[in-house]
Parts: structure tokens; sequence; C-alpha cells
């Protein structure tokens, strides 16, 4: 079946611009991770979406980082006034369900360029 | 904090060669997952493993909980095997994120 997709797959933005990414999990996934990924780096947790709720935004690094999955299954990564330090791959992952023991897939990623 | 460590950070490999790259986690995990991150950023899931052993072709991998560590075998390598290899835990919590290591940058020559 379909994997977890995302989009655009690059998005180059001039510092000061916002940039909206998204998120098509698995379908049926409860369970939705937003990672980022510095260069030469392991992905870093940003926000953990169970169903429509946000239950753990710990790892947004500013206010200037709002996510969002209202109805349970698309979500949206939103980045404000974006900055040079924003710049990284943004990965999306669910799972099929809430608890600690499940496997979670990864989309390919969105590389965000900024200027 | 939790920190996942993994070794070596970078491995150069003959076609055909052997490897076992290794993931030492500081705390208890509820799972445990390795990933190819393919030349194209693709994070690949190879194995779910929170104890036990496990094999799929000429990748296999063991995790020994109560020593806090997994080991990921890869034989008879081939050069579709270069990219880097991640392994991370979920500690569980309210959260279930998954805690990343550094990697291990594999590469293979034909």
């Amino acid at each position: 079946g379909a994997g977890v997709s995302q989009s655009p797959r690059y998005k180059v933005a001039k510092r000061g611009q916002d940039v909206a990414l998204r998120c098509d999990p698995i379908s049926g996934h409860v369970s939705l991770f937003w990672y980022q990924q510095a260069l030469g780096q392991g992905p870093e947790f940003l926000t953990y979406f169970q169903n429509e709720a946000q239950l753990d935004k710990s790892g947004l690094p500013s206010d200037r980082f709002f996510a969002e999955r209202p109805e349970g299954s698309v979500s949206t990564l939103k980045i404000q006034r974006t900055q040079q330090e924003d710049s990284a791959v943004y990965l999306c992952a669910s799972s099929p369900t809430r608890t600690a023991f499940d496997t979670q897939y990864f989309g390919p990623g969105t590389r965000l360029t900024v200027l | 904090g939790i920190q996942v460590e993994q070794s070596p950070p970078d491995l150069i490999l003959q076609e055909g060669a052997n490897s076992t790259l290794r993931c030492n986690f500081s705390d208890s995990v509820n799972n445990l997952q390795w990933f190819h991150q393919n030349p194209w950023g693709q994070l690949i899931n190879l194995f779910y493993i929170p104890s036990g052993t496990k094999q799929n072709g000429r990748l296999s991998a063991t995790t020994v909980a109560t020593e806090r560590y997994s080991l990921l075998y890869i034989s008879s390598s081939q050069t579709t095997d270069s990219g880097v290899y991640f392994c991370a835990g979920n500690y569980g919590g309210a959260t279930n994120k998954l805690i990343f290591g550094t990697g291990t940058l594999l590469a293979v020559q034909p």
C-alpha cells in the first residue's frame, strides 16, 4: 500500500518568509511525528500527534514553528519568518497505534533551504 | 538525557565483505529500530527489534536489552548497501518519540 508522503520535496525560502510543509501519513495510522534532520546528523523529534491531538510539542525549537493535524490524518508543519538555521530536512513518520511498541514509518522528507 | 551512540562512525568495505554495526543506549528501551538512509535521504525500516535476533536476507540484528546494546550484521555487502545506518530507541512515556543515534556512514566499494 501507499507509504507516508510529503510535499513539497524541496523548498527554497528567503529569510523571513513563511513556509508550510505537508505530510500524508499511512491511512488509518493513529500516531504522527515530525522530526528535523540537520546535515550530517540523526533526526531529532519536533512534535507528536495522536489522531488530531498534539500531545507533545517539546521539540519545536521556537514559537515560529507550528504544527496541526485538524482531522487526524494530514498534518502541516508551518514555520513563520524563516531563519537560516531552519535549513534542514523535515521528516514525517506515522505508526499504526498509540503505543510505544510500534514501528514508525518515515516519509521521504522535505528539504528546506533558507537563503 | 537519554543517549544513543553508534560505532563505528564511518566504515569502508569492499563488495562481498561482512560488517557489524553497534548501537549502545543509555537507558532501557521499549523498542529499538534500525534504519538505512539511502543517498536520496529516505529512511528505510530494517528491523523493529526490542530484544532477541531477527534476520532478513543478508541482514540480521540482535538486541540485548539487559545490556543496552544492539548489533546490525551485514553479510556479503553490496554497493547498494551504502548509506547511513541509524538505530533509534523509543523510551515510551506520553510521546513514543524515537531518539536516534549518531549514525554509521557505510561506503561499499566495487
